[in-house]
């Protein structure tokens, strides 16, 4: 069974902080999406990583995928309030990318 | 409104009655997925179709739960008997088929929230 397993579970930072959120696994993965769900609402995609070792940034936010696609992080820059939501990781299947398994979450809460 | 579509946005009901969830994707995708989440948690994958083809079923689906997309646009998923335990916000997401990993990008709903009494 594939696992994908984010930390920290919760974290709550002052405006202006920086963050580092972390999903891993011990299978391999054919990309790795981010996603950021805000409550009523589904996960909207941040970024799709692909090649092992890729880095992106999107803005504040730097996603990389490990060297071995097995595990990413995502790196926040002074956090703002507007960052504040529950961060998700999603694993593409290794032999296609018709399954995503999605990681356990990180609630982030950034105060003002 | 382009986007993907689920109704009811909410459902309670009692337990041992029978629901009836649907999910109309972005019309040119041919991918259509069904999560599970519960709150604080990420969503946990149910069932996957491509066109009208099921093409797999998680074994966290008893046999009371059945999904369908009879002509390869909307999907129906219907839980039957339910219990307390299938209380949960369900995900129904589409994306579409391009070959490129990069393009794989699941466009999610926004959740029918059920909960059993």
């Amino acid at each position: 069974t594939q696992l994908l397993e984010q930390s920290p579970q919760f974290l709550s930072i002052q405006e202006g902080e920086n963050l580092t959120v972390y999903c891993n696994s011990s299978s391999v993965f054919s990309s790795l999406q981010w996603y950021r769900q805000e409550p009523g609402e589904g996960p909207v995609l941040l970024v799709t990583v692909v090649t092992g070792g890729e880095v992106k940034k999107l803005k504040r936010l730097t996603f990389q995928f490990g060297d071995a696609r097995k595990d990413s992080s995502l790196h926040i820059t002074a956090a703002q309030p507007g960052d504040t939501g529950l961060y998700l990781c999603a694993g593409g299947h290794p032999s296609g990318t018709y399954k995503y398994i999605f990681g356990t979450g990180t609630r982030l809460k950034v105060l003002a | 409104d382009t986007g993907v579509s689920q109704d009811p946005r909410h459902k309670i009901t009692k337990r041992g009655q029978n629901v009836t969830f649907r999910c109309d994707p972005i019309s040119e995708h041919n991918r259509l997925y069904w999560y599970r989440q519960t709150l604080g948690q990420g969503p946990e994958f149910l069932t996957y179709f491509q066109n009208e083809a099921q093409l797999e079923k998680s074994r966290l689906l008893s046999d009371r739960f059945s999904a369908e997309r009879p002509k390869g646009s909307f999907s129906t998923l219907e839980i039957q008997r339910t219990e307390q335990g299938d209380s949960a916000m369900y995900l129904c997401a589409s994306s579409l088929d391009s070959g490129d990993l990069r393009s794989g990008e699941l466009f999610f709903g926004e959740g029918s929230r059920l909960t059993v009494l």
